[in-house]
């Protein structure tokens, strides 16, 4: 089983800037299968990005996945106040995993 | 517009077995995966496993032994069956649709694309 580790586990920032945050993978994940999915408070996960940097519908162009092999990041150019929210990698490689997430909280 | 909606107790006693169902509305459940998902309070997702629309199976090694999902096609729903449960269970139950289609030879993953609000399930005596 691929196990995936992001960083930060929780990242504070201001509206305006800009995030980083990082998911890396034990093992190779073929760029195809990771995805990427954001989650406010008492929702459920949307989609963002899959096949590494591919932005699902509606998904603002501040959104940008990147990555191969074990490491895969995404950048939100530009925070606005609602991109704060927690955010989680996902990979399939037989069965799916995800990451353990990143929050993204308002400094 | 595809949408998804779990039910089934809120509250399932320590041993027995928990039966959730995922309705799919204003769309097919014909040619897609289901997944069904969990979030303990506090903590991140995990997957739990998939339904092919033709029965076709997958689940998370860690759970295996003792998870079911079958679909009913024509009820345009999907359920899950997890057997001796424990506090450990106790979570958000979220179903969602996986985007898969073939190209070629091969699988093209789009996300899991739609999701269900979620339905709480507390494992208590």
């Amino acid at each position: 089983e691929i196990v995936l580790t992001q960083s930060p586990g929780t990242l504070s920032l201001s509206p305006g800037e800009r995030a980083t945050l990082s998911c890396r993978a034990s093992q190779s994940v073929n760029s195809g299968y990771l995805t990427w999915y954001q989650q406010k408070p008492g929702q459920a996960p949307r989609l963002l990005i899959y096949g590494t940097s591919i932005r699902a519908t509606g998904v603002p162009d501040r959104f940008t996945g990147s990555g191969s092999g074990t490491d895969f990041t995404l950048t939100i150019n530009r925070l606005e106040p609602e991109d704060f929210a927690v955010y989680y990698c996902q990979q399939y490689a037989s069965s799916y995993t995800f990451g353990q997430g990143t929050k993204l909280e308002i400094k | 517009q595809v949408q998804l909606q779990e039910s089934g107790p809120g509250l399932v006693k320590p041993s027995e077995t928990l039966w959730l169902t995922c309705t799919v509305s204003t769309g097919s459940i014909s040619n897609y995966y289901w997944s069904w998902i969990r979030q303990p309070p506090g903590k991140g997702l995990e997957w739990i496993g998939y339904v092919y629309y033709n029965g076709d199976t997958n689940y998370n090694p860690s759970l295996k032994t003792r998870v079911t999902i079958v679909v009913d096609t024509s009820n345009n729903q999907f359920s899950l069956k997890l057997n001796s449960v424990t506090a450990a269970d106790t979570a958000v139950y979220y179903c969602a649709r996986d985007v898969w289609y073939k190209s070629g030879s091969s699988w093209v993953f789009n996300g899991m694309d739609v999701w269900g609000q979620g339905t709480a399930v507390t494992v208590s005596s």
